[in-house]
């Protein structure tokens, strides 16, 4: 177990709607990063927070955005939601002694 | 977005034999990373390497950091039917950087008994 826990575990919206997926990093990880992965595919980087800025993002347009919050949790914020946009949502912590990243067991979002 | 090349797709074998799949980049990565995913799972880190040509071992496992820093391949001896998953290469591109984890596809193991 790898101390990084997410919410919800299953999530069901339809098109257009909003979505706030939530995660809370191992105790002691300052960084978070949050990944989208597809059906069959490896995870994709969304974006990283540090000390609660955004300081690193992947290939995502801007209704992808975030928070992170004083104790490091963190939060995933989507809108006008996209049928595309199904996928697992995974949130990773990174060790400042290893710079390793630890992932959660991820939010399964449905949109139809 | 980038992907790396990893292969085999996927691997049908006996319980009981080796397995090896690798990992390929056209970019240069400062640290590599094996992961192993349940269904249903998040990804559980098995090995990281953090310097060209380390050779590093986890228990069955042994992994290497290609000396290009290009490539990695991952070993599993003797394998049992806890190994069945789905295991994914990930490269990192700056130690401390903002630039997040560039995943392969993953290779699907299924071992028969």
């Amino acid at each position: 177990e790898t101390g990084v826990t997410q919410s919800p575990t299953h999530l069901i919206k339809t098109r257009g709607q909003q979505v706030t997926l939530r995660c809370s990093s191992q105790s002691g990880h300052n960084t978070v990063s949050w990944y989208q992965q597809a059906l069959g595919q490896g995870p994709q980087f969304i974006f990283q927070y540090y000390r609660e800025e955004e300081n690193g993002r992947g290939n995502f347009p801007p209704r992808f955005s975030g928070l992170q919050f004083p104790n490091y949790s963190s939060e995933l914020n989507v809108n006008a939601l996209e049928l595309d946009d199904s996928a697992l949502y995974l949130c990773a912590s990174r060790s400042p002694s290893t710079d390793t990243q630890y992932f959660g067991p991820g939010t399964r979002l449905t949109v139809l | 977005g980038q992907q790396l090349n990893q292969s085999p797709q996927s691997m049908f074998i006996q319980e009981g034999e080796d397995v090896s799949m690798n990992c390929t980049s056209s970019s240069i990565f400062n640290t590599w990373l094996w992961y192993k995913q349940d269904p249903g799972e998040g990804p559980v880190l098995l090995i990281a390497l953090y310097k060209a040509g380390e050779l590093t071992s986890n228990g069955r496992l042994t992994a290497q950091f290609g000396i290009t820093r290009k490539d990695s391949f991952l070993n599993i001896s003797a394998s049992i039917p806890s190994d069945v998953g789905i295991y994914f290469c990930a490269g990192q591109l700056s130690g401390g950087g903002a630039d997040g984890l560039t995943f392969g596809k993953g290779t699907h193991l299924i071992i028969q008994p």
